[in-house]
């Protein structure tokens, strides 16, 4: 049973473009969401929480339907440096070992 | 800022062997972490450490063993590697911003041939 589900790519974008990914989660439980991106052969890094009346990064929007249990992505202007995996990340409780990865989402973009 | 330091970056090892992996954050964390990421699988947690002088199992905690040295400090020590532990391993710790906002390692690369 897949807990957290993305879609692997990759998504091939050019600059400029306008990209969305989704994630769905199991556990209707769950309560904290965030993206976190890595890159080729490099570290996990947080991007952003999702909260659940949506939220802003300057390109970049997440949001949450917990009624249909997702959360996307969002980004708007892709630039060549966001070329990376990018990771949904549940939690289904407050605590240190409940966050579930998923396995990441690929985007490439392109010049 | 060094952060989180992993040492060491790439490692061979065989069937049988004994290692450690060492790590080390500055940020004065409390909380530390060891995860492994394998080819078509999310990061999966192995054990953590919710403070100094605690240490808890994770997901998949089978072949492990950690040590909290200090609130610096959080070792991986494989007893006997299997090839089944090829994988790439991240360290990873949190402090007051909670424990999903995680700060992690470079990695190291481990192969058990």
């Amino acid at each position: 049973r897949k807990e957290v589900e993305q879609d692997p790519g990759p998504f091939n974008v050019p600059e400029g473009a306008t990209v969305a990914f989704n994630c769905t989660y199991s556990n209707s439980a769950s309560q904290s969401f965030f993206w976190y991106r890595q890159d080729c052969r490099k570290e996990p890094k947080l991007l952003m929480s999702v909260y659940s009346s949506g939220n802003e990064d300057g390109r970049f929007t997440a949001q949450l339907n917990r009624a249909s249990q997702y959360i996307s992505l969002l980004i708007r202007d892709s630039k060549l440096s966001d070329s990376a995996t990018y990771l949904c990340v549940v939690s289904s409780h407050s605590g240190y070992s409940t966050l579930t990865f998923g396995k990441g989402t690929m985007l490439l973009v392109s010049p | 800022n060094a952060g989180v330091t992993q040492t060491p970056k790439f490692q061979v090892l065989k069937t049988g062997q004994s290692m450690t992996l060492q790590c080390a954050q500055d940020m004065n964390h409390n909380s530390m972490y060891w995860y492994r990421q394998d080819p078509g699988m999310g990061l999966r947690l192995i054990y953590y450490s919710a403070s100094e002088g605690t240490t808890d199992k994770g997901e998949v905690p089978n072949g492990y063993n950690v040590s909290r040295l200090n609130k610096r400090e959080f070792s991986l020590r494989l007893e006997s590697a299997a090839p089944s532990q090829t994988s790439v391993y991240f360290c990873a710790s949190s402090g007051t911003g909670g424990p999903e906002k995680l700060f992690f390692g470079s990695g190291t690369q481990l192969s058990v041939l």
